[in-house]
C-alpha cells in the first residue's frame, strides 16, 4: 500500500465548531506532516511527527491540535478557526530517503 | 535560513517545444525533490535526486542535480497539454525522517495547442 488517505475531503465549518482532519497511512513510515496550502502558493509545514513524537511547530495558532495517536495515524484538530485559515490541508509521510508522499488533502472552508 | 527560488513562475509554452524549469538553492543540500501539483489537488512526486550529477527521466521530463552549484533543472521535452500543471521543487534540511522541505514558489506550466 503506496497511500495516504484523507478524511473528510471536504469541511465547511463556523468559527465556533470542533472538528478534526484525520490521515493515515500503511507505508511503515514514522514521519508525517501536516501542511496548509494556499491558492497559488506552495505548501506550508505546519507539524512534524517522527515517531510518534511532536519534533516541528512551525509557530502554528493553538487554534489548530495535532495528535498521532500511533505510527499509522495523524488527526488535526480544529477549534474556532477564522475565515482566513480556509485552505487545502495535506497530509504527508516520508520515506527514509525523505521523499515525501501526500495525501489528497482536505479542503477546508471557515464561515 | 535555506531559500529556493524556481524560474520562471510562469511558463507558457506551445506544444512540441522543449523547456527548461530552473531551481536554485541557498545553502548545501544533496536531496532535491520535483512534485507535480494539478488544479486542485495535492502533490504528486515526480523525481528524487540523491547525489550531485543525478538525471532522471521519466517520459518527457527530465530533472538534473548540481550540488556545487546548488541547481536543480527540469527540462521538458516535446511538450503536451498534460504536462499543464504546477511543479514545485523542494529541498530539504537534514536528511532523516522527519526532515523539513522547503519548497519553492512553483511554476505554472500552461501547454498550448
Amino acid at each position: 500500500d503506496t497511500e495516504v488517505t484523507q478524511t473528510p475531503k471536504h469541511l465547511v465549518m463556523g468559527m465556533t465548531n470542533k472538528k478534526s482532519l484525520k490521515c493515515e497511512q500503511h507505508m511503515g513510515h514514522r514521519a508525517m506532516y501536516w501542511y496548509k496550502q494556499k491558492a497559488k502558493k506552495p505548501p506550508e509545514l505546519m507539524f512534524v511527527y517522527s515517531y510518534e513524537k511532536l519534533s516541528i511547530n512551525e509557530s502554528v495558532p493553538s487554534r489548530f491540535s495535532p495528535e498521532c495517536p500511533n505510527s499509522s495515524l495523524l488527526n488535526l484538530h480544529l477549534h474556532a478557526l477564522q475565515p482566513e485559515d480556509s485552505a487545502l490541508y495535506l497530509c504527508a509521510s516520508s520515506h527514509p530517503d525523505g521523499e515525501q508522499f501526500f495525501g489528497p488533502g482536505t479542503r477546508l472552508t471557515v464561515l | 535560513e535555506l531559500k529556493v527560488e524556481q524560474n520562471p513562475l510562469f511558463l507558457s509554452m506551445q506544444e512540441g517545444k522543449n523547456y527548461t524549469i530552473y531551481c536554485n538553492y541557498s545553502t548545501t543540500s544533496d536531496r532535491l525533490y520535483w512534485y507535480r501539483q494539478d488544479p486542485g489537488k495535492s502533490l504528486e512526486s515526480l523525481f528524487v535526486l540523491l547525489s550531485n550529477g543525478a538525471v532522471k527521466q521519466e517520459g518527457r521530463l527530465m530533472a538534473s542535480l548540481d550540488t556545487k552549484a546548488r541547481l536543480s533543472t527540469l527540462h521538458i521535452t516535446a511538450a503536451v497539454h498534460d504536462l499543464s500543471a504546477t511543479y514545485f521543487c523542494a529541498v530539504t534540511t537534514f536528511y532523516n525522517q522527519g526532515g523539513k522541505l522547503i519548497f519553492g514558489q512553483g511554476t505554472e506550466l500552461s501547454v498550448k495547442p
